[in-house]
């Protein structure tokens, strides 16, 4: 598609229960990453893929979070047990490496946790 | 351990006047800059960037100053607009490209007619 793509736009759920967000990246680009933004926060960082590599977890909160990237493109970022904390807007970003303009960021999942 | 810091969370401008937003960094690693505005319930999207090698870039009414021995950078928007109204992030990396981004935390501003 010709953006980032996020599903779905908001998301309340029951605290302790498992949540699953998506993203669609623009067709190409390989790398991918997830951030997060609380509220009166900045954004922060959660995790990034560059194609066949390893992904960089660095961000990742707590062991509840995890995110995989089938084939290449689309992700699914989990949240297991949600809690009160995690709620907050996920934002997923794709890019072409190499250009110099940054991400491209999607309009971003809005997680309650009630 | 807070790397890049917008420590204006608001600014408030009279259209037609200069906006100047601004940002510190503490990593002498950073080698790109980038600005990033942000309207409710969107995405960032990318407004402007600047390499280390330059102190200044420009494009339209939006100019990115960079003082490297300061470790600090702004952006001027001249004249600001109403549509300029929005949250502004500062946004720093290693190297050009895809490597990821440490940002700050954003500043709103807010345009009056």
């Amino acid at each position: 598609g010709a953006g980032v793509s996020q599903s779905p736009s908001n998301k309340v759920t029951e605290k302790g229960k498992d949540v699953e967000l998506r993203c669609d990246p623009i067709s190409g680009h390989t790398a991918l990453y997830w951030y997060r933004q609380s509220l009166g926060q900045g954004l922060e960082f959660l995790i990034y893929f560059q194609g066949n590599s390893a992904p960089d977890k660095s961000g990742l909160p707590s062991d509840r979070f995890s995110a995989e990237r089938t084939g290449g493109s689309v992700s699914t970022l989990t949240i297991q047990r949600t809690q009160q904390e995690d709620s907050a807007v996920y934002l997923c970003a794709s890019s072409d490496p190499g250009l110099y303009y940054g991400y491209t960021f999607g309009s971003g999942t809005r997680l309650t946790v009630v | 351990d807070q790397q890049v810091k917008q420590n204006s969370p608001s600014l408030s401008v009279q259209e037609g006047r200069i906006s100047i937003l601004n940002c510190d960094y503490t990593n002498s690693m950073f080698d790109y800059f980038l600005w990033y505005k942000k309207y409710p319930a969107e995405g960032p999207t990318f407004l402007i960037s600047i390499s280390s090698i330059k102190d200044k870039n420009e494009d339209g009414r939006f100019t990115v100053f960079l003082n490297k021995s300061a470790k600090h950078l702004s952006l001027h928007i001249v004249p600001s607009q109403p549509g300029d109204s929005a949250v502004y992030f500062c946004a720093a990396s290693l190297i050009q490209g895809a490597q990821k981004l440490v940002f700050g935390q954003g500043t709103r501003l807010t345009i009056n007619p």
